[in-house]
């Protein structure tokens, strides 16, 4: 069983819709929990920070981590098609230690 | 200000051959990572800096690849004896100040190809 799990789609949905993402993870020594967004032959860009569970909200894009679960969530909401992109979620504990999951595969067609 | 930058940004070899890919992080980062990427999956942690020392080099596959950051600002990841395996994207990463909490920001990546 890998630490982080990602579903890697893809996922393809119409302008305007609600994406939701989400990612499982093992380590419960996890505590920093960042998405990224990787266009193709990118390197990726950081969207989202949360730090332990909670939300957090930061225009269009929200993160949601439940850390008694496990799991934790992007959702984006009025999906344009410049967001069509590869989203990674990764998280680290401490140390520099940080582990990708594989990346889900986003279109939105217009 | 400027990026992490990373050259060549596609680097094609013969098997057997010896590569060496640069990184230039952000100016002040004393933080500085090598990750691989295969196609279709996320980035693997390969190895980190802190200055001029890697302070964790644990996702270093094998012998064949070491790195090098010698005056703790560019660093250099050198492949030897290339396998068709070590294809993938090779990106660098660098912040401020290392550690779980801090931001890492990346470059563009180089795209190794083994022949």
């Amino acid at each position: 069983q890998k630490e982080v799990e990602q579903d890697p789609g893809p996922l393809s949905v119409p302008e305007g819709a609600i994406v939701s993402l989400n990612c499982t993870y093992s380590n419960s020594a996890f505590q920093y929990f960042m998405w990224y967004r990787q266009y193709s032959r990118k390197g990726p860009e950081l969207l989202m920070y949360t730090y332990s569970s909670g939300n957090k909200e930061d225009g269009r894009f929200t993160a949601q981590v439940d850390k008694s679960s496990k799991y934790i969530s992007l959702f984006i909401r009025d999906s344009q098609p410049s967001d069509s992109a590869t989203y990674l979620c990764a998280m680290s504990g401490n140390n520099n230690d940080m582990r990708f999951g594989a990346g889900t595969r986003l279109t939105v067609k217009p | 200000g400027a990026g992490v930058s990373q050259t060549p940004s596609n680097k094609v070899t013969e098997k057997g051959k010896y590569v060496e890919l640069r990184c230039d992080p952000i100016s002040g980062h004393t933080a500085l990572y090598w990750y691989r990427q295969s196609l279709g999956q996320g980035p693997e942690f390969l190895i980190y800096f802190q200055g001029t020392g890697a302070a964790d080099d644990s996702g270093l596959p094998n012998d064949r690849f070491f790195a090098v950051r010698p005056e703790g600002s560019v660093s250099t990841l050198k492949i030897q004896r290339t396998e068709r395996g070590d294809s993938a994207v090779y990106l660098c990463a660098s912040s401020l100040i290392g550690g779980g909490a801090d931001t890492q920001y990346f470059g563009p990546g180089t795209r190794l190809t083994v022949l």
